[in-house]
């Protein structure tokens, strides 16, 4: 059974990067796309980005000039920094996997089939 | 930035049947690319609970269907139980942001 674990601090000030890795046990980290997505309180889901394991990467436009995920296929970890970081980044992180799957009309993808447990990360001074 | 809508509320009595609509455009739902549901239940991650737009993960209920047409999708409850009740949200892809989408979320409450 695929896992997800994020990790983290859980209080960053505001204008600086805030760092999340996630680690994945029980699977290999190749040959998905490995997402972030974040939920500040009471509200809904939001696609940060995702990335191949062959280091290629997708982002959500809104926050595309703030962000960077890499990967580390070694340790089955991949990470995301979020940079210039305000009160609006608060929010639960999650880090998911994209699964696939193939029929008579070929491939399908896009959806998160495996969820990290979140962590909160708090932006404050 | 929700770019698919969801009606924030939908309730029903125990054992009646809760549709959640979900209403994308031509560059999400539209232009063809599936859909996918989520289950969310307070203080936990989501849960896929419909891909593809209409298949199930082994071990979801088949009280749950999913389907699409043109720019929307309806999830489907039947049989409601009292452990339904929760956030669902709805998923899809879109060209425009070359990312996934998520919809606005609806709370299913059972009365």
């Amino acid at each position: 059974q695929v896992q997800l674990q994020e990790s983290g601090p859980g209080l960053v000030k505001p204008s600086e990067t805030l760092s999340l890795t996630c680690t994945v046990s029980g699977g290999s980290i190749s040959s998905y796309y490995w997402s972030w997505i974040r939920q500040p309180a009471g509200k809904g889901l939001e696609w940060i980005g995702r990335i191949y394991t062959s280091g290629s990467t997708n982002y959500n436009p809104s926050l595309k000039s703030r962000v960077t995920m890499s990967v580390d296929t070694s340790k089955n970890q991949f990470s995301l920094k979020l940079s210039s970081v305000t009160a609006a980044d608060t929010a639960v992180y999650y880090c998911a996997r994209e699964g696939y799957y193939y029929d008579s009309s070929g491939y399908h993808g896009g959806n998160f089939d495996y969820w990290g447990q979140g962590t909160l990360v708090t932006v404050s001074s | 930035q929700s770019v698919l809508t969801q009606p924030p509320s939908v309730s029903g009595a125990p054992g009646q049947r809760v549709t959640i609509s979900c209403t994308g455009s031509s560059s999400n739902i539209g232009a063809g690319y599936d859909v996918h549901w989520y289950q969310q239940l307070p203080g936990t991650a989501p849960k896929l609970l419909i891909y593809g737009n209409s298949n199930r993960p082994s071990g979801v209920p088949d009280r749950f269907s999913g389907s699409k047409s043109g720019t929307s999708a309806s999830l489907a409850i039947t049989g409601l139980q009292a452990e339904d009740e929760a956030d669902y949200y709805c998923q899809s892809y879109d060209s425009s942001l070359s990312g996934g989408v998520f919809g606005t979320g609806t709370k299913v409450t059972v009365l």
